[in-house]
């Protein structure tokens, strides 16, 4: 069965310092693989996927993930830190397409001036 | 964009009753719909899967007497908390696939229960 481990439950960066939230994945087959967030209260937001096309892939509001496969990683990047971005973050992932979706422990941003 | 809309938001009910959540594909066919239960500050849990018109498949560890989920149209599954106690107080989302996967995961906005 799939699962994921997402290293480090809080993140805190400076405005404006590069965000790495680390992801890594177990999965018998080739993998889809998501980000999400999550503000307070809230939903979730698709941020970027990976489904076997581009190993890097770019999302939304600057973020990208590269799909390292011999690594079993999927971590997310942003280059430059909003306060916007503290949020919770989630990597997912599943296992033949579109099947049932896995989630990580999560991973909490925090953006401090 | 493809839009899922789960009701209520917000629900609190005593305990012993059940609740209702319902989630519903305003603009797609889903083929499969997911329901997950978040407790605070942790992650999403996997509690079933649905599939229109066929029973759902829980996880291991879900009480399928106590979490009764139906999927009769390709537009609606509802997630029924039976006998609710405070044990129960979470927030439940649901995530719907589109018939051809057109579009992915489409989720919920998430509903926060509260059993006293």
């Amino acid at each position: 069965a799939q699962s994921v481990t997402q290293l480090g439950s809080h993140v805190s960066v400076s405005e404006g310092a590069l965000v790495l939230l680390r992801c890594n994945y177990s999965s018998s087959v080739p993998p889809y693989l998501f980000w999400y967030v999550q503000y307070p209260n809230q939903g979730l937001q698709l941020l970027l996927k990976y489904t076997s096309a581009a190993t890097l892939v770019k999302g939304i509001n600057g973020f990208e993930a590269e799909f390292k496969k011999s690594e079993t990683s999927f971590h997310l990047t942003k280059p430059s830190a909003h306060m916007s971005d503290a949020a919770e973050y989630f990597c997912a992932v599943s296992e033949y397409g579109y099947n049932k979706l896995i989630f990580g422990a999560g991973t909490r941003l925090a953006v401090h001036p | 964009g493809a839009v899922v809309s789960q009701h209520p938001s917000w629900v609190i009910c005593k305990s012993g009753t059940s609740v209702k959540i319902e989630c519903r594909s305003l603009d797609f066919q889903a083929t499969t719909m997911f329901w997950y239960r978040q407790f605070p500050k942790q992650s999403l849990m996997l509690m079933a899967t649905s599939n229109e018109g066929s029973k759902a498949t829980y996880e291991q560890g879900v009480e399928k007497d106590k979490f009764l989920i139906n999927h009769a149209s390709l537009t609606l599954s509802t997630l029924t908390v039976t006998s609710a106690h405070p044990e129960d107080s979470s927030f439940y989302i649901c995530s719907a696939i589109m018939v051809g996967q057109r579009y992915g995961y489409t989720f919920g906005s998430g509903t926060r229960l509260t059993v006293v």
